[in-house]
């Protein structure tokens, strides 16, 4: 099992350019998530995908779309980049909580990670 | 608005001892709260996490321990070794409903361990 994939693992790009991020997982899991890591933020949200055919905004949302193209696979694109997006961006996953709130949660599983260079 | 803060960005502790991070929240809504850890390259792992009607968790040699009055959590890691180096991050969550999944991630400490 490959757990999750994002790819690629490197871009550079020039102010302007599009592109579009990959994640798959082959966890059977429903929700799938997009962050970006900035240096001194953390991880920050941008979208989100509670289940197949569902999305909806994170933290910070603008400049970025989304496709939950199937259970498996959940994409990100940047119609124009920007070097505000220069960063590093992780997809996850995680199954549902079953147990219900206050009780067991289950973890999220990040993919490693696409360094992304907006010039 | 910083809704998880990690005021240490970095801690430097010597094999064998305990070393603690903390971690402060404000939005008393969270109900559920994790710890990931991260190598350089590599996506963040989860490490152990901590629901509110606990004031403890143990696995190992890891503890994450919750003050929900001070809103303030803290992990200890007893003993420390040097593959514990790592970016410590802590997350929060409201739990379910809309709120289900939506991991609100504090900035990340940079722990070393000395051999």
């Amino acid at each position: 099992n490959a757990g999750v994939t994002q790819t690629p693992k490197f871009q550079v790009l020039k102010t302007g350019q599009s592109m579009t991020l990959q994640c798959a997982q082959d966890m059977n899991h429903n929700s799938m998530y997009w962050y970006r890591q900035d240096p001194g933020m953390g991880l920050r949200l941008i979208y989100y995908s509670a289940s197949e055919g569902t999305t909806d905004k994170g933290e910070v949302p603008n400049g970025y779309n989304v496709s939950r193209l199937n259970k498996r696979e959940f994409s990100l694109r940047l119609e124009s980049a920007a070097p505000s997006q220069t960063s590093v961006y992780f997809c996850a996953t995680q199954g549902e909580d079953v147990s219900g709130p206050g009780s067991s949660y289950n973890e999220q599983f990040f993919g490693p990670g696409t360094r992304l260079t907006v010039l | 608005d910083q809704q998880v803060k990690q005021n240490s960005p970095s801690l430097s502790v010597q094999e064998g001892r305990i070393s603690i991070l903390n971690c402060d929240y404000t939005n008393s809504m969270f109900d559920y709260f994790l710890w990931y850890k991260k190598y350089p390259a590599e996506g963040p792992t989860f490490l152990i996490s901590i629901s509110s009607i606990k004031d403890k968790n143990e696995d190992g040699r890891f503890t994450v321990f919750l003050n929900k009055s001070a809103k303030h959590l803290s992990l200890h890691i007893v003993p420390s070794q040097p593959g514990d180096s790592a970016v410590y991050f802590c997350a929060a969550t409201a739990g379910g409903g809309t709120s289900y999944g939506k991991l609100t991630f504090g900035q990340g400490t940079i722990l070393t361990v000395h051999p």
